[in-house]
């Protein structure tokens, strides 16, 4: 099977501009998830999504992230303005079954690796 | 919370050495336990779980038991080969928080032949 496809694979921005970043998850699955990896840190969840509807978005910045799944598929995540900070890798996974992860595990895509200048 | 604590690396061994990993947690309820791979340029795979207490998950040669007792799931290989050059991380699922993983910090592993 085909495995989660993420793109851009780099990018670079200066700070107080967007950026997007897109994920295609793996057929039929029906939770997605975006997580940012900072250089030296494990994975950390932004947003979790059932469908095309939010379980999870308590540790997404929203001030400045906002993430949809309109067709309950492919998904992108979007800062606007861009910080330092935000220099990571953001990584897309996908898995059948939200609630049962422990027989489902996720599926990462490779990253976007993003720095911000 | 809930929360996984991972030994420092980098780890460096030489090719036949054996595999430790430590991993903690720290989690209300029953959470289930992973180990996922990082190799160089792609994308973190699973390794190896356990959903219950004193289970053992395997694969490719690794192993690590869920020790309830002891709040740990360590990640041990008897024999590392070059090609397990990686980063490993320890991660956790609770049901009470939602379904999502929590990873620790990962340890990045060296075998040099």
């Amino acid at each position: 099977e085909a495995g989660v496809a993420q793109s851009p694979r780099y990018k670079i921005i200066e700070k107080r501009q967007s950026v997007a970043f897109w994920c295609n998850p793996i057929s039929g699955h029906a939770t997605l998830y975006w997580y940012q990896q900072i250089l030296g840190q494990g994975p950390k969840l932004l947003i979790q999504f059932q469908n095309n509807g939010v379980v999870d978005d308590s540790q997404l910045p929203k001030d400045r992230f906002s993430a949809e799944r309109l067709k309950g598929v492919d998904s992108t995540l979007k800062i606007q303005p861009a910080k330092l900070e935000d220099s990571a890798v953001y990584l897309c996974a996908s898995s059948f079954d939200k609630g049962n992860v422990g027989n489902s595990p996720l599926h990462f895509g490779n990253g976007t690796r993003l720095t911000v200048t | 919370g809930n929360s996984v604590t991972q030994m420092e690396g980098p780890v460096t061994l030489s090719e036949e050495a054996f595999l430790t990993i430590n991993c903690t947690y720290t989690a209300t309820g029953y959470p289930s336990l992973f180990w996922y791979v990082q190799y160089p340029g792609e994308g973190l795979q699973l390794l190896l779980k356990a959903t219950k207490a004193d289970d053992k998950g395997s694969n490719k040669g690794f192993e690590a038991t869920y020790r309830k007792e002891t709040t740990s799931f360590h990640l041990e290989k008897g024999s590392v080969q070059v090609s397990d050059s990686a980063v490993y991380f320890c991660a956790l699922l609770n049901s009470n928080s939602g379904y999502a993983l929590n990873f620790g910090k990962g340890t990045s592993l060296l075998v040099t032949p």
